[in-house]
Order: structure tokens, then C-alpha cells, then sequence
């Protein structure tokens, strides 16, 4: 298994606070995303890092920010939660030395706002 | 706009049938197309990938079928046992760089014994 490790891995929340996720790797992989799981959506892409401190937005960015301090660690923000980002957060890597295009998932953040 | 058409949405086949998968796609620059299986409170797995300068590619019991002009894809579960029940999602993108990949929506599949 790629290591990857997500946390929280489940949290419950309310509306208008912030939340942070964290993603952290040992792959040492250049390439860090944040997809989000919806039922009837499939998966869908948030934020990506190509890089420390180089990030940018994917598909679904609205109301997320992110950030990459350190390659290993990748941190979703939702600054003040909404009950419609309720969802199930995915990390995933890409390792940017091979031009396999694979990505490897964590297990996930399943994150409730009431 | 969805890049990534998957159908169907669900799918329930017999023990020893084959499950089949389709998705098309709209961009013309994607070069990497896999097929990943997901099972409950997991992340989703690589299953099987192609590239666009083959038509077919086998791993075990199961295939991707390419027609590169038509810009869809399909995957073929021969034999299907009960443990192939899950979520499938198709994908596409580009086999480097940064740009991560385009999801289908799933397909929940379920083998009956």
C-alpha cells in the first residue's frame, strides 16, 4: 500500500467553522491532490500541489484553500464549513519521476457538517 | 461539463458472467485511461490502465477495450465472482505532468453467487 495517511479520518462539525484535513505521504511523491466524493458525482478534483508552496485549483475549489509547507504534507482547508461540503475527502499521490499517470489514494476523511 | 461519461450506474451480474463498463470521453489530449475499483470505507485502487496506441490490454480476468476514434473505453470482468463486488470508476488524463485525473461517476456492481 502507498503511504499515505489521512487524518482526521472522521469528523463531524458545524456550520461556519473551519476544518482542516491533512494528507501526509512517505512516498516522497512530487505530486499531491484533494478529491472529494460525492453519491451520483464520482470524484472530484479540489486542489493540487506540483510542488512546495506551488498549488492550484481543480474543478470544485470554491470555499477550499490549501496548503504545501513540506513535500510529505498536504492540508485542505475549509475556512468556514458549509453543510454542503459534506462529503467523503480523498488524498491522492502521483509519483512525478514516472510517467505513469497512477495516482495512489488514501483511505479517506469522511466529514459531516450539521 | 463532464469530461467522463460512465454507464451504467449500477450493474448486477451472475456468478461467472462477464460485467461490462463503458465511458467515453471528450478530450482529446488525454493519453492515460485506468480503471479504478473502489470497496466500502476504502480508498479506490488502480485496476487495470491503457494508453491510446493499443486497442486492448488483458491483466487476469479483466480487459480495457480502446476505440481511440469513437473516444471511448470499456472494461470487461470475465468470469465475475462475488469479490469483484464494488464501485468502479472509469478515468482519463494525462499520463505526466501535474494535471491529476477526470473521473466517471461509478458504477456499483454487484455479483450474485
Amino acid at each position: 500500500d502507498a503511504g499515505i495517511t489521512q487524518s482526521p479520518r472522521h469528523k463531524v462539525t458545524e456550520t461556519g467553522t473551519p476544518v482542516t484535513l491533512r494528507c501526509h505521504q512517505t512516498e516522497n511523491h512530487r505530486y499531491m491532490y484533494w478529491y472529494r466524493q460525492d453519491p451520483g458525482h464520482g470524484l472530484r478534483l479540489i486542489h493540487y500541489s506540483y510542488g512546495v508552496k506551488d498549488t492550484d485549483k481543480g474543478e470544485v475549489s470554491d470555499g477550499y484553500s490549501v496548503s504545501r509547507s513540506k513535500t510529505e504534507d498536504f492540508l485542505l482547508t475549509l475556512e468556514s464549513a458549509t453543510s454542503s461540503q459534506t462529503s467523503v475527502y480523498f488524498c491522492a499521490i502521483k509519483d512525478g519521476t514516472k510517467n505513469t499517470g497512477e495516482l495512489f489514494f488514501g483511505e479517506g476523511s469522511r466529514l459531516t457538517v450539521l | 461539463q463532464q469530461q467522463v461519461k460512465q454507464s451504467p450506474q449500477s450493474l448486477i451480474v451472475q456468478k461467472g458472467g462477464i460485467s461490462i463498463i463503458n465511458c467515453a470521453y471528450e478530450n482529446t489530449a488525454f493519453d492515460y485511461f485506468p480503471w479504478y475499483q473502489q470497496f466500502p470505507g476504502k480508498g479506490p485502487a488502480l485496476l487495470i490502465a491503457i494508453r491510446p496506441d493499443v486497442s486492448e490490454k488483458k491483466e487476469g480476468r479483466f480487459t480495457i477495450s480502446f476505440n481511440k476514434s469513437a473516444k471511448q473505453f470499456s472494461l470487461h470482468i470475465m468470469d465475475s465472482q462475488p469479490g469483484d463486488s464494488a464501485t468502479y470508476f472509469c478515468a482519463a488524463g494525462s499520463g505526466g505532468g501535474a494535471d491529476g485525473l477526470t473521473f466517471g461517476k461509478g458504477t456499483h456492481l454487484i455479483i450474485q453467487p
